[in-house]
């Protein structure tokens, strides 16, 4: 049982590029989450799908965009990105069905922009 | 504004001794807890959880405290491994809809051998 697989798990761009992190669950989970992480800041919530074919804002959701393909995959995208984009990117997935949001996150994808 | 924070940053333990970070939130909304332990190079991984109406849980060498009259939540390891050096969060969940988990800033376990 894998869990939460992200990919790539290091890239980096040059300012401008674009780029996707591919997020994907075998857990049957219905709620999918981006989070980024930098340092003295904790997780910040981007984007989140509470079910296939929704998703919502986060947080910081600007520069970002998301696709829920389907229930297991979860995509993050960076159309033009800048150097504030760099940070350690992390996916998550939940499964709400006892009432309580337990998180369970992915290895974490580094970026870093130049 | 609202927030989840943590009082220390970074806590030395001596190994086999007992461990308590500190959490501070601010609203008394909040009526889900969470404690997660993250490794280096690792994602954030649940320890324990406890809810609004309950004071205290226990897991496995590990005990969450609640205590919402201050607003201040605990989590205490017992023994502490070194196994158990890593950064840990507290969470809340409930503010802006159960899909939004808000994390604290963190706080450092190192444990001395």
């Amino acid at each position: 049982n894998a869990g939460v697989t992200q990919t790539p798990k290091f890239q980096v761009l040059k300012t401008g590029q674009s780029m996707t992190l591919q997020c994907a669950q075998d857990m049957n989970h219905n709620s999918m989450y981006w989070y980024r992480q930098d340092p003295g800041m904790g997780l910040r919530l981007i984007y989140y799908s509470a079910s296939e074919g929704t998703t919502d804002k986060g947080e910081v959701p600007n520069g970002y965009n998301v696709s829920r393909l389907n229930k297991r995959e979860f995509s993050l995208r960076l159309e033009s990105a800048a150097p504030s984009q760099t940070s350690v990117y992390f996916c998550a997935s939940s499964d709400e069905s006892s009432g309580a949001n337990v998180l369970t996150f992915g290895a974490g994808s580094r970026l870093t922009v130049l | 504004g609202e927030s989840v924070g943590l009082h220390l940053p970074t806590l030395s333990v001596q190994e086999g001794d007992n461990s308590i970070i500190n959490c501070a939130y601010s609203n008394s909304a909040s009526d889900y807890f969470i404690w997660y332990k993250q490794e280096s190079g690792k994602g954030p991984q649940f320890i324990i959880d406890i809810r609004s109406n309950m004071d205290k849980r226990q897991g496995q060498r590990v005990t969450v405290l609640l205590n919402k009259t201050v607003k201040h939540l605990s989590l205490q390891i017992a023994a502490t491994q070194p196994g158990d050096s890593a950064v840990y969060f507290c969470a809340e969940n409930g503010r802006g809809g159960y899909q939004k988990v808000t994390f604290g800033i963190g706080t450092k376990l190192q444990v001395i051998p």
